[in-house]
């Protein structure tokens, strides 16, 4: 298996732009998790998906973040405009919920994103 | 809720050295138990994982954890680090499937030559 997939790896973009960062899950597995990482505030759980449909988002830190799972391979992670303060590492995890959603959680590489 | 305590921000060990990265968890219910490691540029691999049974857990490239109810700790050890163990390592805990992972802050594991 590919593993999880993120597309782009690296994203640079100017303040007030549209962002919309990629994933595909391990085929098969059926939760989708998006982080961010940032020296600062360290791994954040930013939304997760059970079989496509966004389960908690409480995550997300305002209104100019969205995600979508149209179907069990593909999500998205929007961020629409753009800010400085929103340059992260932005990771892409599934996982297989044999052991319900707190089970082995598979990573994808990461897309990182600066905004000038 | 669940929380996860990493003692140690950064840990530097000489090389062949042995090594102890500290984790505590906060809830006392049954748990499912995880190390993750990142190394630089790359995203979290799982090092190893306790879901039941034995309490002594091994992993990959010579790593292993110990899980202590009592002390709600799994703290993960290696006798001899290498110079490639250099990485940010990671504890997760879940209550068993109802909720996901909350991970730790991650210990930074810093091996000298």
């Amino acid at each position: 298996d590919a593993g999880v997939i993120q597309s782009p790896r690296h994203e640079v973009t100017e303040m007030g732009q549209e962002v919309t960062l990629r994933c595909k899950p391990i085929s098969g597995h059926n939760s989708l998790f998006w982080y961010r990482q940032t020296m600062m505030r360290g791994l954040e759980l930013l939304i997760y998906f059970n079989n496509n449909v966004p389960i908690d988002d409480s995550g997300m830190p305002e209104d100019r973040f969205s995600a979508k799972m149209p179907n069990a391979s593909f999500s998205t992670l929007k961020i629409q405009p753009s800010e400085p303060r929103d340059s992260a590492v932005y990771f892409c995890a599934s996982s297989l919920g044999v052991m319900g959603l707190g089970g082995e959680q598979f990573f994808g590489p990461g897309t990182r994103l600066t905004v000038l | 809720a669940q929380s996860v305590t990493q003692l140690d921000s950064q840990v530097p060990v000489f090389e062949e050295a042995p090594v102890e990265l500290r984790c505590n968890y906060s809830s006392s219910v049954s748990v499912y138990l995880f190390w993750y490691v990142q190394y630089p540029n790359q995203g979290l691999q799982l090092l190893l994982k306790y879901l039941s049974g034995s309490t002594l857990v091994k992993g990959i490239n010579g790593f292993e954890a110990e899980f202590n109810k009592s002390q709600t700790s799994f703290h993960l050890r290696k006798p001899s680090v290498h110079i490639s163990d250099t990485a940010e390592y990671f504890c997760a805990v879940s209550d068993k499937g109802n909720t996901p992972l909350v991970f730790g802050k991650g210990t930074r594991l810093s091996v000298i030559a």
